[in-house]
């Protein structure tokens, strides 16, 4: 049973932001978001994680409603090596298990 | 810091026959995973080792797939015998293993052809 729906794919133009959106509209209070990535013939890598504050780093941004129905990640100024499945998960915080769903493929065209 | 190790990286196999797959896990993980990758999916997990001793193999077809994680370092998982529909990457990945945060770190994953 799928606990979050994200568009199965997105291009975004070089030098732009993307915006990738994830709808987890069942999440409970201690269900965290993640997001993944997963490079063609790589092994998924971690971008980022939030409960309810938004949150940076050096590879991305995310944005979580006020409801946390819904998140964003950002990617402020996509490359071609962005390219990549990209994988929206929610988390209880004291459990290690990922559940990947399909995720969006995202395609960075030059 | 090196990353997590996978061999094979690729591994072409006739249906009934065994294989088996090896992971080293990044120094100091406490933590190991086992993930299956059909082609199109998500990984999904297949087992979960806690230092040497199973946490989760509820995902793992028993009947033909084992793994095991000797004095909790390196990890291998077996499949005996393969079948048709085992074609997909393998992945492995570690965490440290101190709390529910835990981030995860993969391998590049073993491609498994089953014919």
């Amino acid at each position: 049973d799928a606990k979050t729906t994200q568009p199965t794919s997105m291009d975004c133009a070089e030098g732009r932001a993307a915006n990738l959106p994830c709808n987890h509209s069942t999440i409970s209070g201690n269900e965290y978001v993640y997001w993944y990535r997963q490079i063609h013939s790589q092994g998924p890598q971690y971008i980022i994680h939030g409960l309810k504050n938004n949150e940076t780093n050096e590879m991305a941004s995310l944005i979580i409603t006020e409801d946390r129905k819904s998140s964003t990640l950002i990617l402020p100024h996509a490359t071609l090596r962005d390219t990549a499945v990209y994988y929206c998960i929610v988390r209880v915080g004291n459990d290690y298990k990922l559940s990947f769903g399909a995720g969006t493929t995202v395609t960075v065209r030059a | 810091e090196a990353g997590v190790a996978q061999s094979p990286r690729y591994k072409i196999i006739e249906k009934r026959q065994s294989v088996a797959f090896w992971c080293n896990p990044i120094s100091g993980h406490a933590t190991l995973y086992w993930y299956q990758q059909i082609l199109g999916q998500g990984p999904k997990l297949l087992i979960q080792f806690q230092n040497n001793g199973v946490v989760d193999d509820s995902q793992l077809p028993k009947d033909r797939f084992s793994a095991e994680r000797l004095k909790g370092v390196d990890s291998t998982l077996k499949i005996q015998p393969a079948k048709l529909e085992d074609s997909a990457v393998y992945l492995c990945a570690s965490s440290l293993g101190v709390g529910g945060l835990d981030t995860q770190y993969f391998g590049p994953g073993t491609r498994l052809t089953v014919l």
